[in-house]
């Protein structure tokens, strides 16, 4: 199947920092990707949808000024916590649907990033 | 009340056991039903997906979905310990929507 990448896989940083994660799609382009963020023992929670060309759309209570997003080509969007903190410390995931030929349009998911804010 | 909700488990079986998966959901509006299973520190990959009610199989993995009741399950047959890990239920109104996901049932299986 399509292949989507995180980098960095872990990142450690000191409060008040901002961190820069990427989403990659290896082998297909994406239009639109999803980035999620999952605390511990939790599910996923869907943060934001990145539209390439255009504005990413949050989902309410997540703050578009901490949490940037750029989807800056086909195959990269970029994640960036900016001033974090020891709260936001969390796995971090993004997909990327992929048309398939069928009904369904399956979405991958990157390995995730797991940030701890020191 | 939270738009999927899922039984957290955890749920320990012995091995070769059948397992059954269980989520509700409140939004009528979604058609496109997945399972994803999470091993930890990993991201999920996709099981299996369902378009609107019905049943699909795939070799030991089944997936039902009610949308009448908007209640869809996973049974696991013949279970093994490799098939410990967090299993995700998930839902979509398109095949291009952002997908929405229950909180997921941790699952061991003993040998």
């Amino acid at each position: 199947g399509a292949v989507v990448s995180q980098h960095p896989s872990w990142v450690i940083c000191k409060s008040g920092t901002s961190v820069k994660i990427e989403c990659r799609s290896l082998d297909f382009q994406a239009t639109t990707m999803f980035w999620y963020r999952q605390f511990p023992k939790q599910s996923l929670m869907l943060m934001a949808t990145s539209n390439e060309g255009s504005k990413a759309t949050y989902e309410q209570g997540v703050e578009k000024d901490k949490f940037l997003i750029n989807h800056a080509s086909l195959t990269l969007s970029t994640l960036t916590v900016t001033s974090a903190h020891p709260e936001d410390s969390s796995f971090y995931i993004c997909s990327a649907p992929q048309p398939s030929g069928s009904s369904y349009n399956e979405q991958f998911f990157g390995p995730g990033t797991r940030l701890t804010v020191l | 009340q939270k738009e999927v909700e899922q039984d957290p488990g955890p749920l320990s079986v012995p091995e070769g056991a059948i397992v059954s998966l269980n989520c509700t959901y409140s939004n009528s509006a979604f058609q496109y039903f997945m399972w994803y299973r999470q091993y930890s520190r990993k991201g999920p990959e996709l099981l299996m997906y369902t378009y609107s009610s019905g049943n699909k199989e795939d070799g030991r993995f089944t997936a039902q979905v009610d949308k009448s009741s908007k209640y869809i399950s996973l049974f696991i047959r013949d279970s093994q310990p490799s098939d410990s890990a967090t299993y995700l239920c998930a839902m979509a109104k398109t095949s291009y929507d952002k997908v929405i996901f229950g909180p997921g049932t941790s699952l061991s299986v003993i040998p």
